[in-house]
C-alpha cells in the first residue's frame, strides 16, 4: 500500500536555526505533493504543492521544498525559524490517476524555543 | 470570502448512538472530502465526492456514510458509535477532483 513517513516525529529547534524535515513516500509513479501545516488550535493550511515542472517548490511564511524523484523524497526547509513557525507539520502525497485523496504522513511537531 | 465551514465544532455522543456531520464548502468548489484525524496521527481518507458523486471511499467500515447535496455541501454520517471513533473529522473542499482547503474541523468525543 502507499505510505507516506516523516522522518522526524518532534524537531525542537531555537530560533534562527535553519529547518530540514524530511518525507518519503513508497510509489514510484506520478505525485502530487503537498506540506500541510496545523499550529496550535487551528485547523489545517496549505504550505506547498508540487504538481510538475521546477522541482524546488516555494511556499507561504518562507518555506520550500524540493522534490527528488529519484529519492522519493520532498523535504520542507526554512533557512531561519521564528517562534511562530510552532507547529505540527504533514506531508501529503496524491496518486495521480488514484482519486483526489491526500495520503497523509505521521506528523512533524516543530517546537521552536525563543 | 468564507472558508470551509463545518459544524458542529464539538459534540460529544454515547456509544451506539448516530452522529451527523455537517461542510459547506468555498463557494465554487465543487469536490469535498472527509478525513479523520486520531490525536497524533496524520489524517486518513475517509470519502471524496465530487459533482455529487462518491469518486473515493477510504478504509473505513460501512458503519460511515456520506453525501453531497445539489449546492455541494456534504455530510458525513457515523452509525453506531464506538470509544474509537472520537477524533477530529476534517472536511476539505477542492473547485476540482483534489482537496486543498481545510476546515476547522468537528471534534467528536464518543463516551
Amino acid at each position: 500500500a502507499q505510505s507516506v513517513s516523516q522522518h522526524n516525529h518532534h524537531v525542537i529547534l531555537s530560533e534562527a536555526a535553519s529547518l530540514e524535515l524530511g518525507c518519503n513516500y513508497s510509489y514510484g509513479g506520478t505525485v502530487n505533493l503537498f506540506w500541510y501545516v496545523q499550529y496550535p488550535g487551528q485547523h489545517l493550511q496549505l504550505l506547498l504543492k508540487y504538481f510538475s515542472g521546477d522541482p524546488l517548490v516555494k511556499g507561504i511564511k518562507g518555506f520550500e521544498a524540493e522534490f527528488i524523484k529519484s529519492k522519493f523524497s520532498f523535504n520542507l526547509r526554512k533557512p531561519s525559524v521564528q517562534w511562530s513557525d510552532t507547529a505540527e507539520y504533514f506531508c501529503a502525497v496524491i496518486i495521480y490517476n488514484q482519486g483526489g485523496k491526500l495520503i497523509f504522513g505521521q506528523g512533524t511537531e516543530l517546537s521552536v524555543k525563543p | 470570502d468564507a472558508g470551509v465551514t463545518q459544524s458542529p465544532t464539538h459534540l460529544i455522543k454515547t456509544r451506539g448512538q448516530q452522529v451527523t456531520l455537517r461542510c459547506s464548502p468555498i463557494s465554487g468548489h465543487k469536490s469535498v472530502s472527509w478525513y479523520q484525524q486520531v490525536l497524533g496521527q496524520g489524517p486518513q481518507f475517509i470519502f471524496q465526492y465530487y459533482e455529487k458523486e462518491e469518486r473515493g471511499r477510504g478504509n473505513f467500515p460501512d458503519r460511515f456514510s456520506a453525501r453531497q447535496f445539489p449546492n455541494y455541501s456534504s455530510e458525513l454520517n457515523v452509525n453506531a458509535l464506538l470509544l474509537g471513533d472520537s477524533a477530529l473529522y476534517l472536511c476539505a473542499s477542492s473547485p476540482e477532483a483534489y482537496g486543498y482547503t481545510f476546515g476547522s474541523g468537528t471534534r467528536l468525543t464518543v463516551v
